[in-house]
């Protein structure tokens, strides 16, 4: 069946533009993540959706940062008035049930922002 | 907090030959562990795991055991090939589902 995809594949934006990251889950995966990846680095926890209630913002860098799945599948991540320290891969990740951590999570390919 | 060490990188080896990558974990509680793999132009793909101590994770001819004396999942495979070129990350969780990932090891096979 398909995987998780991502749109798009590539991103440049201005500083100080406003960008919009979606995220399509594996069909049917209840729980969806989103991770920041910087160059040369492991990715790193953003948020965490079940179903469509946000359960934990925690690892979100700083308010401009905004992340939705309002039907409980496809998910955006926002990210408004973009700094250069954005720049990154931000990737998306579903696993079938809620929460268990031993739940495999499986990652879309990633949207490759640049901040110019 | 948890946090993951892995072999820094890069890694070149000859086809055939023996590939180790080290990996160290400090966690809270007793935390799952993971290996992803990120070949080039792909996404993250889970390469194996294991759940708790003593278990031994395999997949593609890689293995690695879950050490909790040690705090280690040292990733291994006896014979690598060119298609083994890839990014490795040794990986983490603990009683929630935050994946805690290493800095990734980039290892190169060539023919």
């Amino acid at each position: 069946g398909a995987g998780v995809s991502q749109s798009p594949r590539y991103k440049v934006a201005k500083r100080g533009q406003d960008v919009a990251l979606r995220c399509d889950p594996i069909s049917g995966h209840v729980s969806l993540f989103w991770y920041q990846q910087a160059l040369g680095q492991g990715p790193e926890f953003l948020t965490y959706f079940q179903n469509e209630a946000q359960l934990d913002k925690s690892g979100l860098p700083s308010d401009r940062f905004f992340a939705e799945r309002p039907e409980g599948s496809v998910s955006t991540l926002k990210i408004q008035r973009t700094q250069q320290e954005d720049s990154a891969v931000y990737l998306c990740a579903s696993s079938h049930r809620d929460r268990g951590g031993t739940d495999t999570q499986y990652f879309g390919p990633g949207t490759r922002l640049t901040v110019l | 907090g948890d946090s993951v060490t892995q072999m820094e990188g890069p890694v070149t080896l000859s086809e055939e030959a023996f590939l180790t990558i080290n990996c160290t974990y400090t966690a809270t509680g007793y935390p799952s562990l993971f290996w992803y793999v990120q070949y080039p132009g792909e996404g993250l793909q889970l390469l194996l795991k294991a759940t708790k101590a003593d278990d031994k994770g395999s997949n593609k001819g890689f293995e690695a055991t879950y050490r909790k004396e040690t705090t280690s999942f040292h990733l291994e495979k006896g014979s690598v090939q060119v298609s083994d070129s890839a990014v490795y990350f040794c990986a983490l969780v603990t009683n929630d589902y935050k994946l805690s990932f290493g800095a990734g090891t980039t290892v190169t096979v060539r023919a």
